[in-house]
């Protein structure tokens, strides 16, 4: 049974560029989680989603982050016109349901040159 | 709006011994769960211990346990036995009606041989 998959693992852009992070959930999990964690701090919370809708985007900046989780496919976390302070590992996280278990994926370190 | 805070930046604990990690949290909501999570030097997220606010008895896992004080808000973590791999940054997470989690800023273990 796989776990959370993300990709790329490693991801490098110029200032000005766009970024796209994938994530695919556990086998039968339909809700999504991302979370961004800035060098030396913990994980702070970006946006929820279940298949098709965001439920909570509290935690995802104004502007030039969305995010989406399509009927079919991977969830994407797009990131336009990235600038240095975006540098960050950005971590998917799937649960079965609500208030289950959170099971994270190896994250994907984004470094913006 | 919910808090996290783990006051003990850095601990160290000789191979086979026992240690306490401390987190406090801080929560308006009545239906809440809590997280230990371990990050190694690999950055993957791994579930150490969950817990559920209603539940009155201690979660344990293996070597992994906690002490739950919902009155004080307080959630330790103990790590009996310790081996070397357990050697990681600990985070405590809670999350509750919005499923978000909020993660505290880490405790690194280190484990002496």
């Amino acid at each position: 049974n796989a776990g959370v998959m993300q990709n790329p693992r490693h991801l490098v852009r110029r200032r000005g560029q766009e970024a796209r992070l994938r994530c695919s959930p556990m086998k039968g999990h339909s809700h999504v989680y991302w979370y961004r964690q800035l060098p030396e701090e913990g994980l702070k919370f970006m946006v929820y989603l279940q298949k098709e809708n965001i439920i909570d985007e509290s935690g995802m900046p104004k502007e030039r982050f969305s995010a989406e989780f399509p009927k079919e496919g991977p969830s994407i976390l797009r990131i336009q016109q990235v600038v240095r302070g975006d540098s960050a590992a950005y971590f998917c996280a799937s649960s079965l349901a609500a208030k289950y278990e959170q099971y994270f994926g190896p994250g994907t370190r984004l470094t913006v040159t | 709006a919910q808090t996290v805070t783990q006051s003990q930046p850095e601990m160290s604990v000789q191979e086979a011994e026992t240690v306490t990690l401390s987190c406090t949290y801080d929560t308006s909501e009545s239906d809440y769960y809590l997280f230990w999570y371990k990050q190694p030097p690999s950055r993957q997220m791994i579930l150490v211990i969950r817990q559920e606010a209603y539940k009155q008895q201690n979660a344990t896992e293996n070597r992994f346990s906690v002490n739950f004080q919902k009155a004080a808000k307080s959630f330790s973590l103990k790590i009996s036995d310790s081996q070397l791999g357990d050697a990681a940054m600990y985070f405590c997470a809670s999350g509750g009606a919005t499923n978000k989690l909020i993660f505290g800023t880490g405790t690194l273990l280190a484990v002496q041989p």
